[in-house]
């Protein structure tokens, strides 16, 4: 069985530029939520979607967001990047437990 | 869900058992306790979890004290490869909102 697929792993970007980053979770899982990680702020919940709906939103400005598709795939897009959001960006499927599946992450750099 | 407090970091010998503890003294009945681990660099992994009994899987044991308000997290034969950064999150199993909420976890270091 396929783990949760991220892409790219590793992206490097310019402030102001927009990012959009994918995830593909475990087959038959709806639940798809996202996480960014910081060594300053450690690893923070930015949004969780289920059947194309986004059921929770963490605390993070309105230049975060995300969409699920009918496959349960799941992508998140960050507008007017700032050298502050230089972070491993994670995404975790579920059946909606809180026994969640993480994928390896794609690590954002802003310059 | 429950605030948790755990060892910022522990060493523990190759071969030898790692026992990480959590407190959780606000935890609610129906909250679980669920461990995860991140080794450097990756996503987290999910380890197990437990409602009020002892739970074991192939990766751990989980203890959780007969109040609730502490478990620990047992690795039978801690291998170089179990070095990590050890959390433990106390949360509904289900419900409205899912997501899990980390804390600063426990960084075991398994020493040769």
């Amino acid at each position: 069985k396929a783990g949760v697929t991220q892409t790219p792993r590793y992206l490097i970007k310019t402030r102001g530029q927009q990012v959009t980053l994918s995830c593909s979770p475990i087959s038959g899982h709806r639940s798809v939520s996202w996480y960014q990680q910081t060594p300053g702020q450690g690893l923070q919940f930015l949004f969780e979607y289920f059947s194309e709906t986004q059921r929770n939103k963490g605390n993070f400005p309105g230049r975060f967001s995300g969409r699920q598709f009918s496959n349960s795939r799941s992508e998140m897009n960050v507008s007017t990047l700032e050298l502050g959001d230089s972070a491993l960006y994670l995404c975790a499927s579920s059946l909606g437990t809180a026994e969640a599946f993480f994928g390896q992450g794609t690590r954002l750099t802003v310059v | 869900d429950a605030k948790t407090t755990q060892p910022t970091s522990m060493d523990c010998a190759e071969g030898r058992a790692a026992n990480l503890p959590c407190n959780h003294s606000t935890i609610s009945g129906n909250e679980y306790v669920y461990w995860y681990r991140q080794i450097h660099s990756q996503g987290p992994q999910y380890i197990i979890h437990g409602l009020k009994n002892n739970e074991t899987n192939e990766m751990a044991s989980l203890i959780i004290t007969e109040d609730r308000k502490s478990s620990t997290l047992i690795l039978p034969h801690a291998t170089l490869r179990d070095t990590a950064v050890y959390y433990c999150i106390v949360r509904v199993a289900q419900g409205s909102a899912r997501q899990l909420t980390f804390g600063s976890g426990t960084q075991l270091t398994v020493l040769p």
